[in-house]
C-alpha cells in the first residue's frame, strides 16, 4: 500500500517557470521529509528535507511548503532552469525507525 | 571517497540463476538498504540493515535475500530470478546512530531476468 501519494507523475514548463510537485502522506506519524532528485543513470540524491514543527523550508530556488494538519507537502522550484530536468521523489520517515517511505516520482523537464 | 559502489552495473540473467548484487560503502555507515525502482512505483525498500550482524525485511522482500558481515559490505542475493525481479536496484546508507540522517544511494544496478 502506498502511504505517500505523490502527484504529478510528469510535469514540463519552460525555463524560469515554477513546478509544483505535491505530496500527501496517510495515517501513520513521520517525522522527516526529505525530497530526492535523481539524474538518467544515477542513483538519488538528497536535494532539501524538512521536520513537522516549521511550514517551509527554502534553500536556494528550491522551497518546501508543509502543510501538517492536511498531511501534505510539496516542492517548488523557483526560475526553473533546464539543468533542474530530472526525476524528483518525495518521501517520509515513520518516527523511531531508520526507514525512508517513497513517493512513486515526478519527471521534470524544463525546456529553454 | 568512494561514497557507495555497487557492482555490477548492469546484468542480463536467464531466469532461474543464482545472482549477487554487491554493495559496498566507505562512510562506516551502521545503516544500509537495498531498493527497487520501478518505473511509476517509485523506490521501494526490499531489506535493511541498522547494524552490521542483523538484517530487516522491507516492502518487498520476497525472493531476495541480504547479510551484513561487516560495517562495509550488504550483499543482495536473488536465489532463482524471475522475470519480474527485472529492475534497477539501488544500495544505500546512512548514519542513524544519532537520529535520522539522510540517506546516500549507489548509482544502481539494471537487471533483467529474461
Amino acid at each position: 500500500q502506498q502511504q505517500v501519494k505523490q502527484s504529478p507523475q510528469s510535469l514540463i514548463v519552460q525555463k524560469g517557470g515554477i513546478p509544483i510537485i505535491n505530496c500527501a502522506y496517510e495515517n501513520t506519524a513521520f517525522d522527516y521529509f526529505p525530497w530526492y532528485q535523481q539524474f538518467p543513470g544515477k542513483g538519488p540524491a538528497l536535494l532539501i528535507a524538512i521536520r513537522p514543527d516549521v511550514s517551509e523550508k527554502k534553500e536556494g530556488r528550491f522551497t518546501i511548503s508543509f502543510n501538517k494538519s492536511a498531511k501534505q507537502f510539496s516542492l517548488h522550484i523557483m526560475d526553473s532552469q533546464p539543468g533542474d530536468s530530472a526525476t524528483y521523489f518525495c518521501a517520509a520517515n515513520p518516527n523511531n525507525t531508520d526507514k525512508l517511505i517513497f513517493g512513486t516520482g515526478t519527471r521534470l523537464q524544463v525546456f529553454p | 571517497i568512494a561514497g557507495i559502489t555497487q557492482a555490477p552495473t548492469s546484468q542480463i540473467l536467464a531466469a532461474g540463476r543464482r545472482m549477487t548484487l554487491r554493495c559496498t560503502q566507505d562512510m562506516r555507515h551502521n545503516a544500509m538498504y537495498w531498493y527497487r525502482q520501478d518505473l511509476g512505483l517509485g523506490l521501494r525498500l526490499i531489506h535493511y540493515s541498522n547494524t552490521a550482524g542483523t538484517t530487516g525485511k522491507g516492502e518487498v522482500p520476497d525472493g531476495y535475500s541480504v547479510s551484513r558481515a561487516n560495517t562495509d559490505d550488504f550483499p543482495l542475493t536473488l536465489a532463482s530470478a524471475v522475470p519480474s525481479q527485472t529492475s534497477v536496484y539501488f544500495c544505500a546508507s546512512s548514519d542513524s546512530s544519532t537520529g535520522f540522517d539522510t540517506q546516500y544511494f549507489g548509482p544502481g544496478t539494471r537487471l533483467t531476468v529474461l
